[in-house]
């Protein structure tokens, strides 16, 4: 199977502006979830979404959202782009069909850089 | 609160030698998986082994096993016969107990590099 893919791979953006990012889950898998990767405050989970819906959401303002599709491709967008919103952006997709947490396979991420 | 906890920032070991790194842990679960993931250079999250709570048998890959010990949340990885390509950060993760949620509390990671 192919594995989870992100794109873009790389991004740059000045403040203000919008960016969105997709990514492709595994075949199959449900779940798709969504980390920011920062040199200062390290992994940190934004949100995941599990048959079109967000399950959960973590602690992130409201200029991050996201959604995803009937395929299960998932898209996150950024609004009103900050410096500090520069970061790796990984994807992680999970079959999640026990119910409870699951293992979690990762994209390849996307550098986003806010100039 | 969950914390994930590696407190070793760095460690290096010699090629084709044995390594071990730490990690601890705190949830009021009692059915839960714990993950070591690795992120080379390329930055790709990799998953090295996974640990389902309830199994008092510690899991291993190859030349790579855990040590885990639930008492004391202690889940430690070891890395036998090193090689270069296991230069990487080296991040121990829990997933928060929301149900059905897959959102994993990572820890602040262990830089390894194998010396040749």
């Amino acid at each position: 199977k192919a594995g989870v893919t992100q794109t873009p791979r790389y991004l740059i953006k000045t403040r203000g502006q919008q960016v969105t990012l997709s990514c492709s889950p595994i075949s199959g898998h449900r779940s798709v979830s969504w980390y920011q990767q920062t040199p200062g405050q390290g992994l940190q989970f934004l949100f995941e979404y599990f048959s079109e819906t967000q399950r959960n959401k973590g602690n992130f303002p409201g200029r991050f959202s996201g959604r995803q599709f009937s395929n299960s491709r998932s898209e996150m967008n950024v609004s009103t782009l900050e410096l500090g919103d520069s970061a790796l952006y990984l994807c992680a997709s999970s079959l999640a069909t026990s119910g409870r947490a699951d293992t979690q396979y990762f994209g390849p991420g996307t550098r986003l850089t806010v100039l | 609160a969950q914390t994930v906890t590696q407190s070793q920032p760095e460690m290096s070991v010699q090629e084709a030698e044995t390594v071990t790194l730490s990690c601890t842990y705190d949830t009021s679960e009692n059915n839960y998986y714990l993950f070591w993931y690795k992120q080379p250079p390329s930055r790709q999250m990799i998953l090295v082994i996974r640990q389902e709570a309830y199994k008092q048998q510690n899991a291993t890959e190859n030349r790579f096993s855990v040590n885990f010990q639930k008492a004391a949340k202690s889940f430690s990885l070891k890395i036998s016969d090193s090689q270069l390509g296991d230069t990487a950060m080296y991040f121990c993760a829990f997933p928060l107990p929301l149900t059905g949620a897959n959102n994993l509390f990572f820890g602040t990671g262990t830089r390894l590099t194998v010396i040749p």
